[in-house]
């Protein structure tokens, strides 16, 4: 069964330092998201894309985020200058078509900030 | 954007039916009612959708009244397996962004 992998699973890293989370979504799919979930709390949406930019964005997703799709597969979560508080999963999801209700989420990607 | 509420935890037995209650009051015309479910450290699943009445795949059953104010996910035969977070979602009418509540954690004991 097709699956949305991300990269790394686990990433520690310095305050200030720069850190980018990767995604692969599954390849026929053409809607794009960023979720996080901060330990304990809700999973909480950052960004929608497609067609190459963004469709929607939450009040969390600041100028300290972008998003880039580099290439035909990857989709990447950008945080520029990490602060404490960026501490949290990080979930990629892709779906087929919008509004049907159904993502499909990767593992996420663990974000220790120091 | 049409708020739902559920249980913030429930607890079961192995080998008995769970049912969690979402209510949804405003539930707009198109929405359609959508669960998912969330293991620790890992994404949410998308487990089950419905519109109205009664729908049932290999893993739950939905069951949604004719006003559509709430829905009930029904488990059957849970094992341990099946302790996680079950989120209840609106889905659909042109929203593109899911809002996750804090969902209902649903613990099994042996």
């Amino acid at each position: 069964e097709p699956e949305v992998t991300q990269t790394p699973s686990h990433q520690v890293t310095q305050m200030g330092q720069e850190v980018i989370l990767r995604c692969v979504p599954i390849s026929n799919h053409l809607y794009f998201y960023w979720y996080r979930q901060i330990l304990g709390q809700k999973v909480e949406f950052l960004v929608s894309f497609y067609n190459n930019e963004i469709s929607e964005k939450s009040e969390i997703f600041d100028d300290q985020f972008s998003v880039e799709r580099p290439d035909g597969s990857n989709f990447t979560l950008k945080i520029r200058s990490t602060k404490l508080e960026d501490s949290a999963m990080y979930f990629c999801a892709s779906t087929p078509r919008p509004n049907t209700g159904e993502l499909f989420f990767g593992e996420g990607s663990r974000l220790t900030v120091l | 954007l049409a708020k739902t509420t559920q249980p913030i935890s429930m607890d079961s037995y192995e080998g008995q039916e769970v049912n969690i209650t979402c209510s949804h009051n405003n539930i707009a015309t198109n929405d359609y009612i959508t669960w998912y479910q969330q293991f620790p450290s890992q994404g949410p699943r998308f487990i089950i959708q419905g519109y109205k009445t009664k729908v049932t795949n290999e893993v739950a059953s939905l069951f949604i009244p004719a006003d559509r104010k709430s829905s009930t996910l029904s488990l059957p035969r849970v094992s341990l397996s099946d302790t996680a977070v079950y989120y209840c979602l609106a889905t659909g009418s042109g929203r593109r962004a899911l809002t996750f509540g804090s969902g209902t954690r649903l613990q099994v004991q042996p």
